[in-house]
């Protein structure tokens, strides 16, 4: 079955160090996105791709950074991590048929303890 | 733009009694609505959809209908379980964007 999978689950690391979380979907979708989901916040996008070499920036991207070589990965990456990084972290994939029933897959998501 | 209100949490219901969660939008265009439930520890699941006005998404007991006159999208159940204690978040996706915009989720207790 197609799936949506993010690695680490859970990782905990110190302020100032180069963090990489993984997405990987195998859906063959076009559209894939990175939100945090922290108390009283909801879920808040990140940084969000169309295709294969386009990235674009969410509410909420200073930060971090992403890139998309292929279709099925697009890794997040915090530059020097933060404590307000502590979060948890989803990615989604979706379609791009243009449909008005396109939906959002989302992974299991990745804890992120910034020390 | 585009936004979505839901009622704050937590709601604490006792098993079979009737839920209400309250959804409201603000979006250009015309845009598709939806609902997802997270269950602790796990990330966001699908429990239904709506696409265009007066449209009844419903799953697993669960009903929504996409309400353009009200711009609402309130999601109904008509006899809770246990089981379905979960986070609720209501989505809409806009008309011209493959972007998804969430409420800030509704917690839902059920006691046996």
């Amino acid at each position: 079955d197609a799936e949506i999978t993010q690695s680490p689950r859970h990782k905990i690391t110190e302020t100032g160090r180069q963090v990489t979380l993984a997405c990987h979907q195998t859906w063959n979708h076009n559209n894939m996105f990175w939100y945090r989901q922290d108390l009283g916040h909801g879920l808040r996008l990140i940084h969000y791709s169309y295709g294969v070499h386009d990235t674009n920036k969410g509410e909420v991207s200073d930060g971090y950074s992403v890139s998309r070589s292929n279709t099925e990965d697009l890794p997040l990456t915090l530059e020097s991590a933060a404590s307000s990084q502590t979060s948890v972290y989803f990615c989604a994939s979706s379609e791009r048929t243009g449909s008005r029933t396109d939906t959002q897959y989302f992974g299991p998501g990745t804890r992120l303890t910034v020390l | 733009g585009n936004s979505v209100t839901q009622m704050e949490g937590p709601v604490t219901l006792s098993e079979e009694a009737f839920l209400t969660i309250n959804c409201t939008y603000t979006a250009t265009g015309y845009p598709s609505l939806f609902w997802y439930v997270q269950y602790p520890g796990e990330g966001l699941q699908l429990l239904l959809k709506a696409t265009k006005a007066d449209d009844k998404g419903s799953n697993k007991g669960f009903e929504a209908t996409y309400r353009k006159e009200t711009t609402s999208f309130h999601l109904e159940k008509g006899s809770v379980q246990v089981s379905d204690s979960a986070v609720y978040f209501c989505a809409l996706r806009s008309e011209n964007f493959n972007k998804f915009y969430f409420g800030s989720g509704t917690k839902l207790n059920v006691k046996p």
